[in-house]
């Protein structure tokens, strides 16, 4: 079975520090595909990056990057110089191989995120 | 007007009622989901569809029901609602890889949720 795991409940930084949301990911899959969804305050859910399990490498998109590290099954996600806009639940998702990894994502718990001005 | 579209987007009822929540989409994607998210839980798979002809049970399908009558819409009912079933829905959509879209990053579109509070 696949399994999610977003330990932090809540994280609460002041504008402009750095910031890290943890994701731990259990799956037998030796193709999956990964995922970080953004929940504002307004509740709409915002797609942010889709990672499969060949590709290691770190990605960085403007003041989001993304670390994805095979061997200690983690997904992690940094906001450098956060911002009050970045004030969100974030979850974690992860799906298997089959028909392009997006019909059963397993997701999270959610990690609250809240920028103080 | 929103690509993914949820009717209604907040609902009261007593337990026993049926409900229905709709979803449309003008994305034209093959693939529509409904999902529940509830505080501390995520979001959860209750059904799935590939196409007209094709629905899929996700986790947590018991006490729901879903219709699929067109691409564009997808249908999601409670039989009997119960107060458990008190939660945020998600209709959602993606596209198929099989039309070998070099740009489909494999995202889901969802709607803007429906409340659905059961008395």
């Amino acid at each position: 079975a696949q399994k999610v795991t977003q330990a932090q409940t809540e994280i609460s930084v002041v504008e402009k520090e750095d910031v890290t949301l943890d994701c731990v990911y259990e799956t037998r899959d030796t193709t999956y595909y990964l995922f970080w969804y953004k929940q504002p305050p307004s509740g709409e859910l915002v797609f942010l990056i889709r990672r499969n399990s060949f590709d290691e490498q770190n990605e960085i998109s403007g003041r989001y990057s993304w670390n994805f590290q095979k061997s200690t099954s983690s997904f992690n996600f940094t906001i450098t110089a956060s911002q009050v806009v970045d004030s969100a639940v974030y979850f974690c998702a992860l799906s298997d191989g089959a028909n392009f990894g997006n019909e059963k994502l397993t997701f999270g718990t959610g990690t609250r995120l809240t920028i103080i001005p | 007007d929103a690509d993914v579209t949820q009717t209604p987007r907040n609902r009261i009822t007593k337990t026993g009622k049926r409900i229905m929540l709709e979803c449309s989409q003008t994305k034209g994607h093959d693939r529509m989901y409904w999902y529940r998210q509830d505080p501390g839980l995520g979001l959860r798979l209750i059904y799935y569809s590939f196409d007209v002809k094709d629905i899929n049970k996700g986790e947590i399908s018991d006490g729901y029901s879903v219709s699929r009558q067109a691409q564009a819409k997808f249908s999601l009912s409670l039989e009997s609602a119960i107060p458990n079933q008190t939660a945020l829905y998600f209709c959602a959509t993606s596209d198929s890889i099989d039309r070998g879209r070099s740009m489909n990053t494999g995202e889901l579109f969802f709607g803007e949720g429906s409340r659905l509070t059961v008395l």
